[in-house]
């Protein structure tokens, strides 16, 4: 069974480009999670998606990031347009079910340069 | 609010002697505390978990954590740690909807 998968690894864009991240989650998992590690700190939480709904974006740092997961399968995260501050690991993730029993598989991350 | 402290950034030790990588949390609420490993080039993977009943938590690959709810804290231990260890770890909070906040990692460094 395939993992949840993020796209691209990496990423160099200047400052004002645009960049789209994407995830896949592992086939039949409802909720997605976006997270961001920015320069080794914590990793951050963004947003969390249940099926195609945002249930909670609390973590978006502003409007220049856009997240959707049209039709409720994979997700994209776009930058619009990037700042040196957006650099840093995307991580996404996805759960089956909500609540502390049910197992989160992570992507292996996509690192985001803006230069 | 929660918050999740790791004390140490890096974490150097020789193959085969034991290892305790530290987790404090901040929470006035009750919480999901968990450990994850990210080796190179690779996504997140989940080590253990405390949800609740006995304070002692085994995970895989032989590591073990104490919830300590006096010193709020999750300590991750292993007794003999091999090269294959090396890592990055990361303690984590959780609640309900697997919304979780993370330490800012342990980098393990296990040498021959």
């Amino acid at each position: 069974e395939a993992g949840v998968t993020q796209f691209p690894s990496h990423s160099v864009i200047e400052k004002g480009q645009t960049v789209t991240l994407r995830c896949d989650p592992i086939s039949g998992h409802d909720n997605l999670y976006w997270y961001r590690r920015v320069m080794g700190k914590e990793i951050k939480f963004l947003l969390h998606f249940v099926k195609e709904s945002k249930q909670d974006e609390s973590g978006m740092p502003n409007n220049r990031f856009l997240a959707e997961r049209t039709g409720g399968t994979y997700s994209t995260l776009k930058v619009q347009p990037a700042e040196l501050e957006d650099s840093g690991v995307y991580f996404c993730a996805s759960t089956l079910t909500e609540g502390p029993n049910t197992e989160a598989f992570f992507g292996q991350g996509t690192r985001l340069t803006v230069v | 609010a929660q918050s999740v402290t790791q004390l140490d950034s890096q974490v150097p030790v020789f193959e085969e002697a034991p290892v305790e990588l530290r987790c404090n949390y901040s929470s006035s609420v009750s919480v999901y505390l968990f450990w994850y490993v990210q080796y190179p080039n690779q996504g997140l993977q989940l080590l253990l978990k405390y949800l609740s009943g006995s304070t002692l938590v085994k995970g895989i690959n032989g590591f073990e954590a104490e919830f300590n709810k006096s010193q709020t804290s999750f300590h991750l231990r292993k007794p003999s740690v091999h090269i294959s260890d090396t890592a990055e770890y990361f303690c984590a909070s959780g609640g309900n909807f697997n919304k979780f906040y993370f330490g800012s990692g342990t980098k393990l460094n296990v040498k021959p």
